[in-house]
């Protein structure tokens, strides 16, 4: 079965500076989804993005998808020490929605 | 709306005893999917569930575990002689379509001593 793999794994940086996460997946997908994890807490959905789009906003989220080197980067602008959390990306089967996660990255936002 | 509620949230078992997970979706959400997450990686999926059907549980153990989301009440993952190696955070999700977003619940964070 195909996996979402995010790069890099941790990324440390100063509070107002930008966050790149990037993810690769392996076979056709329908959508992929970023979800983001506070320390020992549930999963929280930040984007979903379909395999016919290119790119995505929400607030200060900018999630874009490649399709043909399947691959999608999630870009955090002007970071706060709130966004300090893991985030995985997933990948949804076209026809099915089991989703596929990656190991996730671990982001910290120093204040 | 309440979101996906899971209990409880944490479970402490000894070995060889049962594990029962109970997952309630949002309001409105018939389609239910059940993840484990080892510590320091990624969700795997288990099984989704619609009411009274699996659909997809190419995920699950092929032994002692098992699912069920009943015509009433909540989805339940059933894990029956707990061994160590079952020790893990156990994520429902719930969408209302299956091409939909899906909506995780906090988790149940199970040990087995």
């Amino acid at each position: 079965s195909q996996q979402g793999e995010e790069d890099p794994q941790a990324l440390s940086i100063q509070e107002g500076e930008n966050a790149t996460m990037n993810c690769s997946y392996k076979t056709s997908i329908n959508n992929l989804q970023w979800y983001r994890q506070n320390s020992g807490r549930g999963l929280v959905h930040l984007i979903l993005i379909r395999s016919n789009e290119r790119e995505k906003h929400s607030g200060r989220l900018r999630v874009t998808l490649d399709t043909s080197k399947k691959s999608s980067s999630l870009l955090i602008t002007a970071s706060r020490a709130a966004d300090t959390a893991s985030y995985f990306c997933a990948t949804g089967l076209d026809g099915n929605n089991r989703l596929a996660f990656g190991k996730g990255n671990q982001v910290v936002v120093i204040p | 709306n309440a979101g996906v509620m899971q209990n409880p949230r944490h479970l402490v078992r000894r070995r060889g005893q049962e594990a029962r997970l109970r997952c309630s979706p949002m309001k409105g959400h018939s389609h239910v999917y059940w993840y484990r997450q080892l510590p320091e990686e990624g969700l795997k999926f288990m099984v989704y569930l619609q009411k009274e059907n699996i659909i997809d549980e190419s995920g699950m153990p092929k032994e002692r575990f098992s699912a069920e989301f009943p015509k009433e009440g909540p989805s339940i993952l059933r894990i029956q002689q707990v061994v160590r190696g079952d020790s893990a955070a156990y994520f429902c999700a719930s969408s209302p379509d299956s091409r939909d977003t899906q909506y995780f619940g906090p988790g149940t964070r199970l040990t087995v001593l």
